[in-house]
């Protein structure tokens, strides 16, 4: 157990509505990410982050921000919800030091229904 | 167009046959990763492949990593049904972004 918690679990929006997503871990360590899970395409990058303050793009980061002022929490915002953005959106950390590339754990995922 | 291609994408057999689930890309990667996820769950790690042709064992599970680093296989022996999930495989480029890419899974049943 990594000790990573997303809230909310559960999510319903309307069109246009702006949304944030929080990843919580306890155990501090650097690197954090934020997935979206879609049928057909496994889980995509959107962005992830490498220590306070400092983030980058994945691979499907429009319309998606996030920040990372505190270690323990990364948060996701979707600026102006669409449709499109239905998803299941996954926390993920790395415990090793080859960061990216190294073996990462899940938190248990938020369910975004944008209506 | 998905950097790692899982074959099959469905694949609902018997309990106690046995199964091969595929990953394959024309990229070279320094390490593959395999995840189970469950219903309502994030993915778990099963295991990490780094060298061409390594294969690890994992009870009834075989991971192989290809001699060219390119593709990878999940051999299941005598299925249960507690073998039933999502299985993703996940890999890092060795050429590109450092960034872990995923295939697009195999949505494994095992009927008892």
């Amino acid at each position: 157990d990594a000790g990573i918690t997303q809230s909310p679990r559960h999510k319903v929006t309307e069109t246009g509505t702006p949304v944030t997503l929080r990843c919580h871990q306890t155990e501090n360590h650097r690197y954090m990410y934020w997935y979206r899970q879609d049928p057909g395409h496994g889980l995509r990058l959107i962005h992830y982050s490498y220590g306070v303050k400092d983030t980058d793009k994945g691979e499907v980061s429009d319309g998606y921000s996030v920040s990372r002022s505190k270690t323990e929490d990364f948060l996701l915002t979707l600026e102006s919800a669409t449709s499109s953005q239905t998803s299941v959106y996954f926390c993920a950390i790395s415990t090793s030091s080859l960061g990216p590339s190294g073996e990462q754990f899940f938190g248990p995922g938020t369910r975004l229904t944008v209506l | 167009t998905q950097l790692l291609e899982q074959s099959p994408q469905f694949l609902s057999i018997q309990e106690g046959e046995n199964l091969t689930v595929y990953c394959n890309s024309s990229s070279v990667f320094s390490s593959l990763q395999w995840y189970r996820q469950e219903p309502g769950e994030g993915p778990v790690l099963l295991v990490t492949v780094v060298t061409g042709g390594e294969v690890k064992k994992l009870k009834r599970l075989t991971f192989q990593f290809g001699d060219a680093r390119k593709d990878s296989s999940l051999h299941i022996t005598a299925a249960q049904p507690g073998d039933t999930g999502l299985y993703l495989c996940a890999g890092v480029r060795i050429q590109g972004a450092q960034k872990l890419v995923f295939g697009q899974g195999t949505r494994l049943t095992i009927n008892p």
